[in-house]
């Protein structure tokens, strides 16, 4: 299985300051990730796959990179409604998600 | 806009099996391209993925779950369901269903279902 560890565990920063999330694999996955956005009661929501590419209605603040091990998702000024818990995924063999990176207000 | 809604019992009795049944809207569960999958979140914890199906029929299982799943797919009620076999307390959690789609991640999320074990 593939694990994602994802740090830090939790980011506390405030509106307008730039968020940078990471996600490490436990061996290659080429560029099969996937991160999500969720809120409290909310399901979660895509916000980029194939480690960089935005679906439809992300906004532009919110970016991907990385392949092979190392990823990272960076909002470059976070709104209010940023706030959330952020969530990797992989593809590469079966699914696994990364155990949750939670932004919230300093 | 594809929809997807769970439906079933919330709650359910240690060693019974739990049913969950995902309504597809807004989409035809035989569009190419796509798996129809099932996810939960344990209490105040991350995400697992538990299985998906094709409308075909064929189906990927999680190794961990794989010997108390099924899931199964009814392309004329556009709906994939859910059984999960000998449940214990450490199968409390909120149960989603979500749609692989042909960007590679899961695009499309029923709004989760929370089905506790208890007696």
């Amino acid at each position: 299985e593939i694990v994602l560890t994802q740090s830090p565990a939790t980011l506390s920063l405030s509106p307008g300051e730039r968020a940078t999330l990471s996600c490490r694999a436990s061996q290659s996955i080429a560029g099969s990730l996937a991160w999500y956005q969720q809120k409290p009661g909310q399901a979660p929501r895509l916000l980029m796959y194939d480690a960089s590419k935005r679906p439809t209605g992300v906004p532009a603040r919110f970016s991907g990179r990385g392949s092979g091990t190392d990823f990272t998702l960076t909002i470059s000024s976070l709104e209010p409604e940023d706030f959330a818990v952020y969530y990797c995924q992989q593809r590469s063999n079966f699914h696994t998600f990364g155990q949750g990176t939670k932004l919230e207000i300093k | 806009q594809v929809q997807l809604q769970e439906s079933g019992p919330g709650l359910v009795k240690p060693s019974q099996p739990l049913s969950l049944t995902c309504t597809v809207s807004g989409g035809s569960i035989s569009s190419g391209g796509t798996n129809w999958n099932w996810i939960r979140q344990l209490p105040g914890r991350g995400l697992e993925w538990i299985g998906y199906i094709y409308y075909s029929g064929s189906t990927y299982y999680s190794p961990s779950l794989k010997s108390r799943i099924t899931i199964s797919v009814d392309t004329s009620e556009n709906q994939f369901s859910l059984r999960l076999t000998s449940v214990t307390a450490a199968d409390t959690a909120v149960y989603y269903c979500a749609r692989y789609g042909p960007t590679g991640a899961f695009d499309y999320w029923g709004q989760g279902t929370l089905v506790t074990v208890s007696s």
